[in-house]
C-alpha cells in the first residue's frame, strides 16, 4: 500500500525566501504525481502535474522535481510571497488502482 | 480553469437527518471521486465512477451511498447523519485518460450535532 510522507509538516519563513518542499513514497510504481494547494477550508487546487517519465515540471515561480526510482519528488517555490501561504499536498498517481495517494501535506506561512 | 461544483458549501444538522452532497462538473470528465478530509488530516478516498452507471468503494470505509445517473452529476447521501460523520467532503474529476489529471471542487463542510 503506498505511503506518502511530506517534509517539512509546517514551516514559517520571510517573503522573498525560496523553499524547497519534499514528497516521499514508498511504491515506486507511479504514473505521474500532481502537487495541490489548499487554503484554509477551501478545496484543492492543482499546481503541477509531473510525468513518471519526466524529471522536472515548471510552472511560474513553482519547479516539480521528480526521481521516480527514490520515491522522491520536490516542489521548488522561489521567491516567496504573502499570498503563498498555503497548504501544499502531494499525491503520486499509482499504477495498480488508478487512484492518488495524499501526503499529510506541508503548510507554508509566508510572512511580509 | 476547472468547472467543478458542490453545494452546500456547508452544512450543520442534526442527527438521524438523510442528507445529500452535490457535486456536478462542466468539464465532460467521465472519473468523478468524493474524498473526506478530516481537520488537519490527510484525504481519504471514500467512492469513484468511471463513468454513468458505474460506482466503486475506495480505501476508506464509509456509511455513504453515491449514484452516477448523468455524466455531470456525481451525489453523495447520508441515510442517517450522525457526529462521526462531521468532516469536510471534496468531490473531483478527471478525463478518461489513464492517471488524468484531477481537478477538484470547493469541498462541502458538513456538522452533525
Amino acid at each position: 500500500k503506498q505511503e506518502v510522507t511530506q517534509i517539512p509538516a509546517a514551516l514559517s519563513v520571510p517573503e522573498g525566501e525560496n523553499l524547497v518542499l519534499n514528497c516521499s513514497f514508498t511504491d515506486s510504481a507511479i504514473y505521474n504525481l500532481q502537487w495541490f494547494r489548499q487554503d484554509p477550508g477551501k478545496g484543492l487546487t492543482s499546481l503541477l502535474l509531473i510525468q513518471s517519465s519526466q524529471r522536472e515540471q515548471t510552472s511560474g515561480r513553482l519547479n516539480a522535481s521528480l526521481d521516480k526510482s527514490s520515491g522522491r519528488s520536490t516542489l521548488y517555490i522561489a521567491a516567496s510571497q504573502p499570498g503563498d501561504s498555503a497548504t501544499y499536498l502531494c499525491a503520486p498517481h499509482n499504477n495498480a488502482g488508478n487512484m492518488l495517494t495524499f501526503g499529510g501535506g506541508t503548510r507554508l506561512m509566508v510572512k511580509p | 480553469e476547472a468547472d467543478i461544483y458542490q453545494t452546500p458549501r456547508y452544512l450543520v444538522i442534526g442527527t438521524g437527518k438523510k442528507i445529500t452532497l452535490e457535486c456536478s462538473q462542466t468539464m465532460g470528465h467521465d472519473k468523478m471521486y468524493w474524498y473526506q478530509q478530516d481537520p488537519g488530516m490527510e484525504l481519504h478516498l471514500i467512492h469513484y465512477s468511471y463513468g454513468v452507471n458505474s460506482t466503486e468503494k475506495g480505501d476508506l470505509s464509509s456509511e455513504s451511498t453515491v449514484s452516477r445517473i448523468r455524466t455531470e452529476h456525481f451525489p453523495l447521501t447520508l441515510e442517517s447523519a450522525r457526529p462521526s460523520h462531521t468532516s469536510q467532503y471534496l468531490c473531483a474529476s478527471s478525463e478518461s485518460v489513464l492517471h488524468g489529471e484531477q481537478f477538484f471542487g470547493p469541498g462541502t463542510r458538513l456538522t452533525v450535532l
